[in-house]
């Protein structure tokens, strides 16, 4: 299957620093990308559809300048999570969609100090 | 609207027991279907996934799935368990028209006893 790797794996900050998570699909071109955000033990929570080449577009709730997304290009979309607080602390995951099936990254733990 | 329910929060089942995870859902149109499995501190593992055709759908590690549409669920089987299939399972629902957007279902914890 479709394979997409997540950068880096596990992040600690301090706490109103900076975050970037990024996200590429390895073997295929994905215009759309998508970041999800998952709490212990919780379903996924979609955050945003990013798209390549134009901006993307966050679910109700999501703070677009708490979480930017940049589609840079059809294998890479970012997750940059700014200022954070430890409420920011999860489990981030993104996706790509090939061959009509969503297929997920590993997943960054952040944990913000 | 789309929505997944997954009336159980935990199924546990003793090694080489069948087991069966429940899903039903609601869409408008026609639905596409997946099942995704995910271990500890990881991200989620594609199973299998119904869009037309066969009810019975047959993925992964010996998972298959069947697709009823006039109950609108598509739970996930296997018939003999093994330890290593203790996860979690979520079961997900995209409409046709938009297939990319997924609806996740809340989960379910599967334990399989030795």
């Amino acid at each position: 299957g479709a394979v997409v790797s997540q950068h880096p794996s596990r992040v600690i900050c301090k706490s109103g620093t900076s975050v970037k998570i990024e996200c590429r699909s390895l073997d295929f071109q994905a215009t759309t990308m998508f970041w999800y955000r998952q709490f212990p033990k919780k379903s996924l929570m979609l955050m945003a559809t990013s798209n390549e080449g134009s901006k993307a577009t966050y679910e109700q709730g999501v703070e677009k300048d708490k979480f930017l997304i940049n589609h840079a290009s059809l294998t890479l979309s970012t997750l940059t999570v700014t200022s954070a607080h430890p409420e920011d602390s999860s489990f981030y995951i993104c996706s790509a969609t090939g061959l009509e099936t969503q297929y997920f990254g590993p997943g960054t733990r952040l944990l913000v100090l | 609207a789309q929505s997944v329910a997954q009336p159980e929060d935990q199924v546990n089942v003793a090694e080489g027991n069948p087991l069966t995870v429940k899903c039903t859902y609601s869409v408008s149109g026609n639905p596409y279907l997946f099942w995704y499995v995910q271990y500890p501190n990881r991200g989620l593992q594609f199973l299998l996934k119904y869009i037309t055709g066969d009810n019975l759908v047959k993925g992964s590690y010996g998972f298959e799935a069947e697709f009823n549409k006039s109950q609108t669920s598509f739970h996930l089987k296997k018939p003999s368990a093994l330890v290593s299939d203790s996860a979690l399972y979520f079961c997900a629902v995209s409409d046709k028209t938009s297939y990319d957007k997924v609806i996740f279902g809340p989960g379910t914890s599967l334990s399989v006893i030795p």
